[in-house]
C-alpha cells in the first residue's frame, strides 16, 4: 500500500491522559500535514511540515498541541492532558514538492479517531 | 470565521440524475480549489480539482464551474450513482509562495436512491 497510513485507528482515552498519533506519508512526499475534524465538520487545518521543518503551527488549538516530524519522514501529533473537547477525528495529509514547482494535490490518510471518556 | 461556505448540506438524488453542489468563498488570495470525497470512517479522497484561471473542468462524471467574478464554484456529478453516496466536501487554498493549507467547506452528504 503506497498510501498515507496512520496509527492507531482507534484510540479511547481518559480525560487527562496524553496520547500520541504516528503519520507515514506516501514515499518521498516532503510536504506533511495535519487536520483535524469533528463530528459533521469539515477538516480543520492544524500545522504542516516541509521536510522536518514545521513551517506553520499557528492554527495548533492549543499549547497542549504539538507535532515533530524529527527525520523528515513520519510525523507524530502529541496531545498533552486531554479533554473531552478532543474528541475527534485526527487527519494527515501529505504532498510532494519539487524545486519551484508548487505542490497541489493533497492525499489524506484514514485518520484516527480519538475518543476521550 | 468561516471561509468557505458550502450547500446544500444534504442532497437527495434519484440514479441517473444530476448531483449539484455549491460553494461560495471571501479569500481572493486563493489560488487552488480542490473537491473531496468521503465515505464514514475512511480519509477524504481528492476528487478533482481547479485552478482560476480556467473556468471549468471535466473529468469522467466530475465537473467543476468556477466562477473567478462571483467567487463561487460548484461540483457536478453527471448520472449519478449509488455508489457515489458519500459526503462531499469544497476546498480552497494559497499554493504560490504558501503552505497551500486547506480551507474546507461544512460538507455535503449526498444520497442516491437506485
Amino acid at each position: 500500500d503506497t498510501g498515507v497510513s496512520q496509527d492507531p485507528r482507534h484510540k479511547i482515552t481518559k480525560r487527562g491522559q496524553n496520547v500520541t498519533f504516528r503519520c507515514d506519508p506516501i514515499s518521498e512526499h516532503n510536504r506533511l500535514y495535519w487536520y483535524r475534524q469533528t463530528l459533521g465538520q469539515g477538516p480543520e487545518f492544524l500545522t504542516y511540515f516541509q521536510n522536518e521543518a514545521q513551517l506553520e503551527k499557528s492554527r495548533l488549538l492549543s499549547d497542549r498541541f504539538s507535532a515533530e516530524r524529527p527525520k523528515g519522514s513520519f510525523s507524530t501529533l502529541e496531545i498533552q492532558r486531554t479533554e473531552q473537547g478532543d474528541s475527534a477525528m485526527y487527519l494527515c495529509a501529505s504532498s510532494l514538492v519539487q524545486g519551484l514547482l508548487n505542490a497541489y494535490e493533497q492525499y489524506f490518510g484514514p485518520g484516527t479517531r480519538l475518543t476521550v471518556t | 470565521q468561516q471561509q468557505v461556505k458550502q450547500s446544500p448540506q444534504s442532497l437527495i438524488v434519484q440514479k441517473g440524475g444530476i448531483s449539484i453542489i455549491n460553494c461560495a468563498y471571501e479569500n481572493t488570495a486563493f489560488d487552488y480549489f480542490p473537491w473531496y470525497q468521503q465515505f464514514p470512517g475512511k480519509g477524504p479522497a481528492l476528487l478533482i480539482a481547479i485552478r482560476p484561471d480556467v473556468s471549468e473542468k471535466k473529468e469522467g462524471r466530475f465537473t467543476i464551474s468556477f466562477n473567478k467574478s462571483a467567487k463561487q464554484f460548484s461540483l457536478h456529478i453527471m448520472d449519478s450513482q449509488p455508489g457515489d453516496s458519500a459526503t462531499y466536501f469544497c476546498a480552497a487554498s494559497r499554493v504560490f509562495n504558501a503552505g497551500n493549507m486547506l480551507t474546507f467547506g461544512g460538507g455535503t452528504r449526498l444520497m442516491v436512491k437506485p
